[in-house]
């Protein structure tokens, strides 16, 4: 089963205004990274948060983490249309690589 | 760099034959790991390899297997394929040893099974 779930599941916004979408995770957590993926192609890592950091800027990139709430939270500001695609949250919990992903969240731009 | 790379991309598969899916890293990265994804579950960890081992598996059956070569090549094999194994399957490298790992994925296979 999945460690997160991402909330909304789809989100529609004009070009032009923010997107934010948020996750929730279930255990303890040493890293939450975010992804992009466009149209059931490969996944694009956008950022990385440690469980000891509460926020993270890159470029158009917001994102913050809640540990006692086991939840974070991504915003893309002035939204584009080429940021249309599906975003997950990632989390790892133990050794090595081991991911788990979030359900995500399909976000379409409209120009 | 090159970037991560899968072969074939496309695959369609009758239910009880067998597959072979291959993912060459970037350059210099020794960690590969492998994901199933589908609309129904979602991305599913399916196992790490890191300088040959294998270092962590997900909860899949035993018919999912994987290996990883000292070039750090890795192959996944699917044996008595069924319906469901019907995927986009995602191999993803990574440079680090320790964490925090920063993966990089290919732009996976998809595999059809009838």
């Amino acid at each position: 089963s999945q460690q997160g779930e991402e909330d909304p599941q789809a989100l529609s916004i004009q070009e032009g205004e923010n997107a934010t979408m948020n996750c929730s995770y279930k255990t303890s957590i040493n890293n939450l990274q975010w992804y992009r993926q466009n149209s059931g192609r490969g996944l694009v890592h956008l950022i990385l948060i440690r469980s000891n950091e509460r926020e993270k800027h890159s470029g158009r990139l917001r994102v913050t983490l809640d540990t006692s709430k086991k939840s974070s939270s991504l915003l893309i500001t002035a939204s584009r249309a080429a940021d249309t695609a599906s975003y997950f949250c990632a989390t790892d919990e133990g050794t090595g690589n081991q991911f788990y992903f979030g359900t995500g969240t399909s976000l379409t731009v409209i120009p | 760099k090159a970037g991560v790379t899968q072969t074939p991309r496309y695959l369609i598969k009758t239910r009880g034959q067998q597959v072979t899916l291959s993912c060459s890293p970037i350059s210099g990265h020794r960690s590969v790991s492998w994901y199933q994804q589908t609309p129904g579950q979602g991305l599913q960890f399916l196992f790490e390899y890191f300088s040959e081992t294998q270092r962590n598996k997900g909860n899949f059956p035993g018919r999912f297997s994987g290996r990883q070569f000292s070039n750090s090549r890795s192959e996944m094999n699917v044996s008595t394929l069924e319906l469901g194994d019907s995927a986009l399957y995602l191999c993803a490298s990574s440079a680090t040893a320790q964490g925090p790992y920063e993966q990089y994925f290919g732009p996976g296979t998809r595999l059809t099974v009838t």
